[in-house]
């Protein structure tokens, strides 16, 4: 079955410390990767996705992320974070489900917190 | 546009009751979605519809049921709450599901059964 991992749960910065957050998944065929955020009392909403082209996406806020098709993996980075960017993080894979159509399959998430 | 938009934003039922958590987007999107999160646990599909009048089961759909009768709307009814059922339940919408389709999310209802 399709899974995708996120290795860190819970990660804490400093202002203007650098982030990378770690995403991995496990389905072999063509994917279309999402990270999605969510910001304390907000719903979720898309920060960027990669489907095809360039694998290095740049996002919103500054975010960036890089596909490795070799290594089946969709990390988030930052150069430098600020303390607006505390909230929740979701990696997201498009992939194939019953009745011939896509679903995202999602990650546990990982809860960032920055501090002043 | 409002988007997504789902009421309640917060309720208590007891074991055994019923409710309906009302989902509604305004965007003419085919496809809507409902999700549950747990803590630790990441997001997982309970149901989904891909346009008006069809409905499909998901990844843990035990216990919900959906209906769609117009394009706007999507709700999830619980039949029979159980504290197995306290989570926080977020609807989404796409255009499609096709490549790189962007899922739109509603704000979420916080459910607490006791």
């Amino acid at each position: 079955a399709q899974s995708v991992s996120q290795h860190n749960h819970h990660v804490i910065l400093s202002e203007a410390a650098s982030l990378e957050l770690g995403c991995n998944y496990s389905y072999g065929g063509t994917v279309n990767l999402f990270w999605y955020v969510q910001y304390p009392g907000q719903h979720l909403q898309l920060l960027l996705k990669y489907f095809s082209g360039d694998p290095l996406v740049k996002g919103i806020k500054g975010f960036e992320a890089e596909f490795i098709k070799s290594k089946f993996s969709f990390n988030l980075r930052k150069p430098s974070v600020q303390w607006s960017d505390t909230a929740e993080y979701f990696c997201a894979v498009n992939a194939p489900f019953s009745g011939g159509y896509n679903k995202l399959i999602f990650g546990a998430g990982t809860r960032l917190a920055v501090h002043p | 546009n409002a988007g997504v938009t789902q009421t309640p934003k917060f309720r208590i039922l007891k074991i055994g009751q019923s409710m309906t958590l009302q989902c509604a987007q305004d965007m003419n999107h085919n496809y809507m979605y409902w999700y549950r999160q747990d803590p630790g646990m990441g997001l997982k599909l309970i149901y989904y519809s891909v346009g008006a009048g069809i409905t499909d089961k998901g990844e843990v759909p035990n216990g919900y049921n959906v209906s769609r009768s117009t394009t706007e709307d999507f709700p999830l009814r619980l039949e029979l709450a159980a504290p197995s059922q306290t989570s926080v339940y977020f609807c989404a919408s796409s255009y499609s599901e096709r490549e790189g389709e962007t899922q739109y999310f509603g704000p979420g209802t916080r459910l607490l059964v006791l």
